[in-house]
Formats: C-alpha cells, sequence, structure tokens
C-alpha cells in the first residue's frame, strides 16, 4: 500500500465549479501535510501547508482530519488557470523528507 | 521565485556515459534533496542532505551518488548511465521557519534520456 493515495482522476470540471481533492496518508506518525500544485513538465511548488484546524487561502481550503489520516482540498470558482496535477504530501516525523502522492488531474474547461 | 537551479535541463547521452546533474541554490539552506519523478507518476526520494558532507539515501533506490562539499552545491552523479536511468531529476531545498514548518522549493528539473 501506497504511503500517501490520490485518486488520479482527470477532473474535468467547468470554469466556476467548485471542486474537491481527497488524500489519505498510512502512516500515523506524519506529522506536517501540504499540498503542492504542479503544471504540466514543471516542477512542484507549493500551493498551501495543511493545519489541523483547516486552513484557507482565498478560494484554497485545506482540511486534515487526523483521526482518519485524512486530508482535503476544495478549489472554489474553478479558474481556466488552476488546471494542474494536485500533489498530496506529507513528512513523517523525525523523517524530514517529503513523501508525495501520486496526484490529482484537474482540468478546468471552458 | 526560488533561488535554486539545476543544470542542465535537458540531456541525451548514450549508455555506459558518465553524467553529473548540477543543483545549486543561494537561499543558504542546509537541508537539499534529489528527486525522481517519471511522466505522470509521483515524485520519489533518492538523496537528501542535511548539510555540508551529510548524505543519506532516500526511499528509491538509485544507483547514482552525490556529495555536499559545499552548503549551496549538490550534484548527483550516474557513473554508468543506462536507458533505466531515463526519467526526470528534480532538486530541491528546504529551511525550518520559527513554528518548525519546512518549506520545500524546487529547481526546475533535468529531464535525462539515455540512449
Amino acid at each position: 500500500r501506497k504511503e500517501v493515495e490520490q485518486d488520479p482522476g482527470p477532473f474535468n470540471v467547468p470554469e466556476g465549479a467548485t471542486v474537491a481533492f481527497n488524500c489519505t496518508y498510512s502512516n500515523s506518525a506524519s506529522q506536517s501535510f501540504f499540498w503542492y500544485r504542479q503544471d504540466c513538465r514543471k516542477e512542484p511548488k507549493l500551493l498551501m501547508s495543511v493545519y489541523s484546524s483547516g486552513n484557507e487561502d482565498g478560494r484554497f481550503t485545506a482540511q486534515l482530519n487526523r483521526a482518519s489520516q485524512y486530508i482535503s482540498l476544495l478549489i472554489r470558482d474553478s479558474k481556466l488557470s488552476d488546471s494542474a496535477t494536485y500533489l498530496c504530501v506529507v513528512m513523517r516525523t523525525g523523517r524530514r523528507a517529503l513523501t508525495f502522492g501520486s496526484g490529482t488531474r484537474l482540468q478546468v474547461q471552458p | 521565485e526560488a533561488d535554486i537551479y539545476q543544470t542542465p535541463r535537458y540531456l541525451v547521452i548514450g549508455t555506459g556515459k558518465k553524467i553529473t546533474l548540477e543543483c545549486s541554490q543561494t537561499m543558504g539552506h542546509d537541508k537539499m534533496y534529489w528527486y525522481q519523478q517519471d511522466p505522470g507518476m509521483e515524485l520519489h526520494l533518492i538523496h537528501y542532505s542535511y548539510g555540508v558532507n551529510s548524505t543519506e539515501k532516500g526511499d528509491l533506490s538509485s544507483e547514482s551518488t552525490v556529495s555536499r562539499i559545499r552548503t549551496e552545491h549538490f550534484p548527483l552523479t550516474l557513473e554508468s548511465a543506462r536507458p533505466s536511468h531515463t526519467s526526470q531529476y528534480l532538486c530541491a531545498s528546504s529551511v525550518s521557519d520559527r513554528a518548525g514548518e519546512e518549506t520545500q522549493y524546487f529547481g526546475p528539473g533535468t529531464r535525462l534520456l539515455v540512449l
């Protein structure tokens, strides 16, 4: 079983739609959580960290459920420019290197 | 934007050649990493370093080696390239903030094709 599991998609949504991505992680020792965005043939870039209390950055909301070992990302009012692969990323206590999910591809259509 | 650089961006080379992929960062970060990513697949950590003269192997077994003689420089070497080494190699560096949160910044990657 992979340490970080994501639905690969693709999610094809119209502009303006709200879309939610889910991610589960298997190692309960995971301490830090992130969502990265990766455009086609580009490097990953940090989108946002995920905090236990949930956090929001503009149209993006991230949630963490430690009991269920589940992370989510909600994108409201999707834009064409949101089209990318969204990577769920965790860091294990004491390890200090990131473990990446395989990503969920989002395609926002006009 | 992060100041982390990788060269070359693209490399096509024959089997058996020795290659070095360069990675440098000007942010003074102690921690640096190499990841390997095949098209459409997840990133796998192959090497990391917590500082000068510190290197460790990552999750994915790799025939490559790394060195960290200077803080800003973390080159990756393949002594004898093979077609199975064809992939994208991404370098990253990170720093912790006061709260202990780490943010990793990635270089643009090197796409390697071994014929």
